[in-house]
């Protein structure tokens, strides 16, 4: 189980952290991501992160103002958000990916967080 | 970055229709690629990985083909639980764009 919080209202050029609380497999055996829905377009891959947190990767739109990270102690999954845009606003969604290095497909979803950002 | 379009973006079919949708990718991607299934107000569900290899629990009237950069999702007797939004992605290169998507509806 996946368990995505966080999600608000922000405002233009603010900050928000989302969390996915991980339940029901080992944490550290897979690799992270999340991946967004803006209203009316399709799925956008956002960031992935491999299982020991040592690798990151990002999508053009957020590199530099989005940090994905992990906290294998506690089994939770992050994205901080800085510099937010109009364009941000999404559902946010946590997936797990096959392997801690492997990231060829998202078998596990969470439900979702929602982010809003205006003025 | 590689792109990823899917024709058609929406598709009228009835339950029982056979569905194709193509997927094709901008450059060589070779089998990475992965197809999902989003209902509204949910969350996407994975249905084929490697191009073609079905996931545990997905019926199999669900079939992927292709390699390189041509993909396709085929539905054989369409439900009435399948109507959503089909989605490929690729997964060879960091970002791992997605394509637009596929509408099925009735």
């Amino acid at each position: 189980q996946m368990v995505e919080s966080g999600g608000g209202l922000a405002q233009p050029g603010g900050s928000l952290r989302l969390s996915c609380a991980v339940s029901g497999f080992t944490f550290t055996s897979h690799a992270m991501n999340w991946v967004r829905l803006a209203p009316g377009q399709g799925l956008e891959w956002v960031s992935a992160i491999s299982g020991s947190g040592e690798t990151t990767f990002y999508a053009d739109s957020v590199e530099g103002r989005f940090t994905i990270s992990r906290d294998n102690s506690e089994n939770t999954l992050f994205l901080q958000m800085n510099s937010l845009r109009a364009e941000d606003s999404a559902v946010y969604y946590c997936a797990r990916g096959p392997l801690k290095d492997y990231y060829y497909y998202m078998d596990v979803w969470g439900r979702g967080t929602t982010v809003t950002v205006a003025s | 970055d590689i792109q990823m379009t899917q024709s058609p973006s929406d598709v009228s079919a009835s339950v029982g229709d056979r569905v194709t949708i193509t997927c094709r990718a901008s450059q060589d991607v070779n089998r990475w690629l992965a197809w999902y299934q989003q209902k509204p107000g949910k969350a996407p569900m994975l249905l084929i990985y490697g191009a073609s290899s079905l996931r545990s629990g997905v019926p199999s009237r669900f079939s992927g083909s292709g390699s390189g950069t041509d993909f396709t999702l085929t539905i054989n007797s369409l439900q009435p639980e399948d109507f959503a939004t089909y989605y490929c992605q690729q997964a060879n290169s960091f970002p791992h764009t997605f394509g637009p998507g596929t509408k099925v509806d009735l």
